[in-house]
């Protein structure tokens, strides 16, 4: 059974800042991870989308890579803005097409 | 935005009764995957409509069942609400293979009294 966790759960930075979000998965066979933002109560938004064939994809001031063999991903958000405050979650596609989240890292970013 | 719409936005139900929950998928998307969210958590698999057809489910009992019909759009159905059943529902619209990734609703906010 695929388990996807993330740290840290929560981080607070000064504006300015450059942060690593880390997301880890036990199981290695996914066809791709989604990197996605949720506000408080809201749905959420896809970020960045890497297929399993892929090292990295960039979106602006966010980058993210795939390392499939270690079963690790990290977001970079450079010079995070207090815009930036929301919950980061990232989830990992089977074949199936079902997806499954890490626990979320809830980011504030302080002006 | 994604174009996918969900309804309704909120809603109170007393524990016992039955929710329907609504989901229009993005054009073009033939494949509705729906999700629970419970508070500070991450979303939880309830199950996947392809061709009108479930088409994988995670681990809920069957007092969670759900419909799609020709257009696509999907419903989640859930009976005999429990008290646990609160959290923010969320419906994702892919193609089968969801090489595109998976695009979300805005979700529901089911409050069970």
């Amino acid at each position: 059974k695929q388990e996807v966790t993330q740290i840290p759960a929560a981080l607070s930075v000064p504006e300015g800042e450059n942060l690593v979000l880390n997301c880890s998965f036990t199981d290695s066979a996914i066809y791709n991870l989604q990197w996605f933002r949720q506000d408080p109560g809201k749905g959420l938004t896809s970020l960045l989308l890497i297929q399993s064939s892929q090292r990295e994809q960039t979106s602006g001031r966010l980058n993210a890579s795939l390392d499939k063999s270690s079963g690790r991903s990290t977001l970079y958000i450079a010079a995070s803005q207090p815009g930036d405050s929301a919950t980061y979650l990232c989830a990992v596609r089977d074949a199936g097409n079902m997806l499954t989240f890490g626990g979320g890292t809830r980011l504030m970013v302080k002006p | 935005e994604t174009g996918v719409t969900q309804s309704p936005t909120h809603l109170i139900k007393t524990r016992g009764q039955q929710v329907t929950l609504r989901c229009s998928s993005q054009s073009g998307h033939n494949t509705v995957s729906w999700y629970q969210q419970a508070l500070g958590q991450g979303p939880q698999f309830i199950f996947q409509y392809y061709r009108e057809e479930e088409n994988g489910r995670g681990n809920f009992p069957p007092r969670f069942s759900g419909l799609q019909f020709p257009n696509y759009s999907s419903e989640l159905n859930v009976n005999a609400l429990e008290l646990d059943d609160s959290a923010l529902y969320l419906c994702a619209s892919s193609s089968r293979t969801g090489w595109e990734g998976a695009f979300f609703g805005q979700g529901t906010r089911l409050t069970v009294v």
